[in-house]
């Protein structure tokens, strides 16, 4: 079946916009998160969602950042006034059920760059 | 600071031989743990999940889990120039999110 699908592959963007990025997990997966990973760097976490609980946002750098998920299912995070640290491949996965299974499928990422 | 600590390599094995990467947690609260292939350029890629002490076998590859040593390793068979790539092992508690190592990179040399 289909897999985790990001959009846009790539992004390049003015220092100070706003850019928003966006997950579609696969089907019938109820937990999704996001990571971040940027050059040199491991992957970072930023968010997770689970069903209908309010969401996890413990690894969000800065209140430029959010996201939110629509019907359960897609997900989009924003990043305000962008800064050139914020230069990195954002990366979604989803799994089944978040915790009974965890194991987490991701997607191919978005590459952002901040000039 | 929960960590997941892991030798950045490289690792260079010739072609055949067995591959041993090794990874190291802090939460003892950690319950899953996973091994996964990352190529350049290209998103995580999940080849292993384990969740209890001992090993776990799929094809060429075998996981392994020390709780008490806070340790996992994942040993690749016959290793093929293919497997070039970093390994990322990366824990989970209950809270679902991911910790993750920095990688460890492997080249297979033919």
């Amino acid at each position: 079946g289909a897999g985790v699908s990001q959009s846009p592959s790539n992004k390049v963007t003015e220092k100070g916009k706003d850019v928003e990025l966006r997950c579609d997990p696969i089907s019938g997966h109820t937990a999704l998160y996001w990571y971040r990973q940027s050059l040199g760097q491991g992957l970072e976490f930023l968010i997770y969602f689970q069903g209908n609980s309010a969401p996890d946002k413990s690894g969000l750098p800065s209140d430029r950042f959010s996201a939110e998920r629509t019907g359960g299912s897609v997900s989009t995070l924003t990043i305000q006034r962008t800064q050139q640290e914020d230069s990195a491949v954002y990366l979604c996965a989803s799994s089944s059920t978040g915790l009974a299974e965890p194991e987490q499928y991701f997607g191919p990422g978005t590459r952002l760059t901040v000039t | 600071q929960k960590e997941v600590e892991q030798n950045s390599g490289p690792l260079s094995v010739p072609e055949g031989a067995i591959a041993s990467l090794n990874c190291t947690y802090s939460d003892r609260g950690s319950q899953s743990f996973f091994w996964y292939r990352q190529y350049s350029g290209k998103s995580p890629e999940l080849i292993m999940s384990i969740y209890s002490n001992g090993d776990k076998e799929d094809g060429r590859f075998t996981a392994q889990l020390n709780k008490a040593s806070q340790y996992v390793s994942l040993l690749i068979r016959d290793s093929q120039p293919s497997d070039s790539a970093t390994y990322l092992c990366a824990s989970s508690s209950n809270t679902g999110k991911l910790i993750f190592g920095q990688g460890t990179t492997l080249q297979v040399k033919p």
